[in-house]
């Protein structure tokens, strides 16, 4: 019963280098998001797709982006690090119906950018 | 304006003290709403959704008024282990999730 599961859960990089975050869910849900999470900021939203080969911006794309090939798959690129994307990283997803979107997430990828 | 905005806390509170934690959001067109909870250095969890005609479950109570665009969760009878930090969430179907900065709930014996 995996649910939501990120890779890799930590990782340091260097300025400038490149990563994609993997994230892959088991329920069939139509939603998936990518969050981050700093100290004091609360969760902001990345992007975010509504299906399979969709994607949407969210508060703070810049410097992102992401892939959503698959259905239970989504990708989050950082084409060329920097400091300021350390933070971690929550992905999650949820079902399309009106009123029950509960979203589950994945247990975070801790990135520092040296 | 923030989306999605919460009392700053953070909250200190007693074992079995009452607790009341406000949340307001700017989106009308918002139409579902939750009450997420997360644990340090954990992933959010759903702790319960927020119907308009109001819902309980066990010692927490949540409140929602879509005339002030205002929510609310109070925790009775609070326990050492609801010291977390306490997310408001709204969403507009078709769209993401969009969260409050979360308040800090310390619970002390």
């Amino acid at each position: 019963n995996a649910g939501v599961t990120q890779t890799p859960k930590f990782r340091v990089l260097k300025t400038g280098q490149s990563m994609t975050l993997l994230c892959a869910q088991d329920m069939n849900h139509e939603y998936m998001y990518w969050y981050r999470q700093d100290p004091g900021m609360g969760l902001r939203l990345i992007h975010y797709s509504v299906g399979e080969g969709t994607t949407a911006k969210g508060e703070v794309p810049d410097g992102y982006n992401v892939s959503r090939l698959k259905k239970q798959n989504f990708l989050l690129g950082l084409e060329s690090a920097a400091p300021s994307q350390t933070s971690v990283y929550f992905c999650a997803s949820s079902s399309n119906s009106y009123l029950n979107t509960e979203a589950f997430f994945g247990q975070g990828t801790r990135l520092t950018v040296v | 304006r923030k989306e999605v905005e919460q009392d700053p806390g953070p909250f200190n509170v007693p074992e079995g003290a009452t607790v009341a934690f406000n949340c307001t959001y700017s989106n009308s067109a918002s139409q579902s709403f939750f009450w997420y909870r997360q644990d340090c250095r954990k992933e959010p969890k759903l702790l319960m959704s927020v119907y308009s005609s109001g819902n309980e479950d066990g010692r927490f109570t949540a409140q929602l008024n879509r005339a002030s665009q205002y929510i609310s969760l109070l925790i009775r009878d609070s326990k050492l282990s609801d010291s977390a930090t306490y997310l408001c969430v709204v969403n507009k179907a078709g769209t993401a999730l969009i969260f409050g900065k979360g308040t800090t709930l310390s619970v002390s014996s």
